[in-house]
């Protein structure tokens, strides 16, 4: 597609339910980066996938954080076990490589209540 | 450690009127600075950025910033707004090009007065 697309763009959930995040990344991008925005702050790193190579986890806060990526497709991040402090905007980017500029896609807002 | 601080979570000037959205960083090394642009129901868009060229940048929509090393600052004006500009303004910094290791800043939101 022209940009990087996200669904859901709002995602309501109960405290305690498994949710998953898509990004369709710009055809052609090998890097994709996905980022949590809480209310107020900027944005945090969560985990940067280039190509086939094995993705950097660093930033991800917790065991119930997860993503994956085939090839340099679809990315999928999945959040187990909600909590309240997972209520964020998770914003997805994909750039031709790392020192190119990232596009960013516009967001999936997550409530968790 | 890095960090980024944007003075203001809102800014408002009127059209016509000068805009300028401050950032100032905390690098041990020499930074790369970024701003980025947040358009009402868009995603995030790369406004300009500083590696170690010229000192003064200029950016898309005639915005412009200048790093300013004894200052840590890398503030974005603009000298005449518009009612398009009406967006979140995000400064960024990193000891690298690279996009995924960006420290950011919590934004600004800027406003437009008629």
């Amino acid at each position: 597609g022209a940009g990087v697309s996200q669904s859901p763009s709002n995602k309501v959930t109960e405290k305690g339910k498994d949710v998953e995040l898509r990004c369709d990344p710009i055809s052609g991008h090998t890097a994709l980066y996905w980022y949590r925005q809480r209310l107020g702050q900027g944005l945090e790193f969560l985990i940067y996938f280039q190509g086939n190579s094995a993705p950097d986890k660093s930033g991800l806060p917790s065991d119930r954080f997860s993503a994956e990526r085939t090839g340099e497709s679809v990315s999928t991040l999945t959040i187990q076990r909600t909590q309240q402090e997972d209520s964020a905007v998770y914003l997805c980017a994909s750039s031709r490589d790392k020192n190119t500029e990232a596009f960013f896609g516009q967001g999936t807002r997550l409530t968790v209540v | 450690a890095q960090s980024v601080t944007q003075l203001g979570s809102h800014v408002s000037v009127s059209e016509g009127a000068l805009v300028l959205l401050r950032c100032n960083y905390s690098s041990s090394v020499p930074p790369y600075l970024f701003w980025y642009v947040q358009y009402p129901n868009q995603g995030l868009q790369l406004l300009l950025k500083y590696t170690s060229a010229a000192t003064l940048v200029k950016g898309i929509n005639g915005f412009e910033a200048e790093f300013k090393k004894s200052e840590t600052s890398f503030h974005l004006t603009k000298p005449s707004a518009h009612m398009s500009d009406a967006a979140e303004y995000f400064c960024a910094v990193s000891d690298r090009v690279s996009n995924y290791q960006l420290i950011w800043g919590a934004g600004t939101k800027l406003i437009i007065k008629p």
